[in-house]
């Protein structure tokens, strides 16, 4: 049972435009979600994180928004440039004291220059 | 500063065989994590330590695996009778701790296993 999903496996955006990435989550305890970008061959790279307790977090070019209710998040950038093509993971992590993250299967951006 | 690292990057090794995974948190760092990723997946949790004990090992597959975090500093995890199913890249992750609870996890580069 996949408690986070990325249902869409690719992206593709031209450049200077949004990326919208979209995650869909099924265990109301979790209470913090994070994003990370991942490189080929190269572990994943965190990028920017949401509470529970906000419904937005803007960091440069990069916004996440969290719907509770639909149990939805998802991970706007803009502009898009070249070097953001990378998978893109969306993370996990209940309250309490368990601290592991579940991770989706990632989205495979790529932005065309 | 140095970022978590872990050794070796690539490890072939043939079924039945014994394996030993190094990694290397950030220094300062608490908390450390083991996922494992297969093709095509996310990472998927194996264990936490927080100090030396491990707080969580739920993700540990069965018996064969283990991970030891003996000074609370470097952690190895160690696969006995490897199967061509534990071919995936296994990844360490540190975080710090803060008031609040544990801090953002930082993810070494992995080290690819193969299994033959």
């Amino acid at each position: 049972d996949q408690q986070v999903k990325q249902n869409s496996p690719s992206l593709s955006v031209q450049e200077g435009r949004i990326s919208i990435l979209n995650c869909d989550y099924t265990n109301s305890m979790f209470d913090y979600f994070l994003w990370y970008k991942k490189y080929p061959a190269e572990g994943p790279t965190f990028l920017i994180s949401i509470s529970s307790i906000k419904d937005k977090n803007e960091d440069g070019r990069f916004t996440v928004f969290l719907n509770k209710s639909a149990k939805h998040l998802s991970l706007h950038i803009v502009p898009s440039q070249p070097g953001d093509s990378a998978v893109y993971f969306c993370a996990a992590r209940p309250s309490g004291s368990a601290r592991q993250l579940t991770f989706g299967s990632g989205t495979q951006l790529t932005v065309l220059p | 500063g140095a970022g978590v690292s872990q050794t070796p990057s690539n490890k072939v090794t043939e079924k039945g065989k014994y394996v030993e995974l190094r990694c290397d948190p950030i220094s300062g760092h608490t908390a450390l994590y083991w996922y494992r990723q297969s093709l095509g997946q996310g990472p998927e949790f194996l264990i936490y330590f927080q100090g030396t004990g491990a707080a969580d090992d739920s993700g540990l597959p069965n018996d064969r695996f283990f991970a030891v975090r003996p000074e609370g500093s470097v952690s190895t995890l160690k696969i006995q009778r490897t199967e061509r199913g534990d071919s995936a890249v296994y990844l360490c992750a540190s975080s710090p701790r803060l008031a609040g609870g544990q801090g953002t996890q930082y993810f070494g580069p992995g080290t690819r296993l193969t299994v033959l």
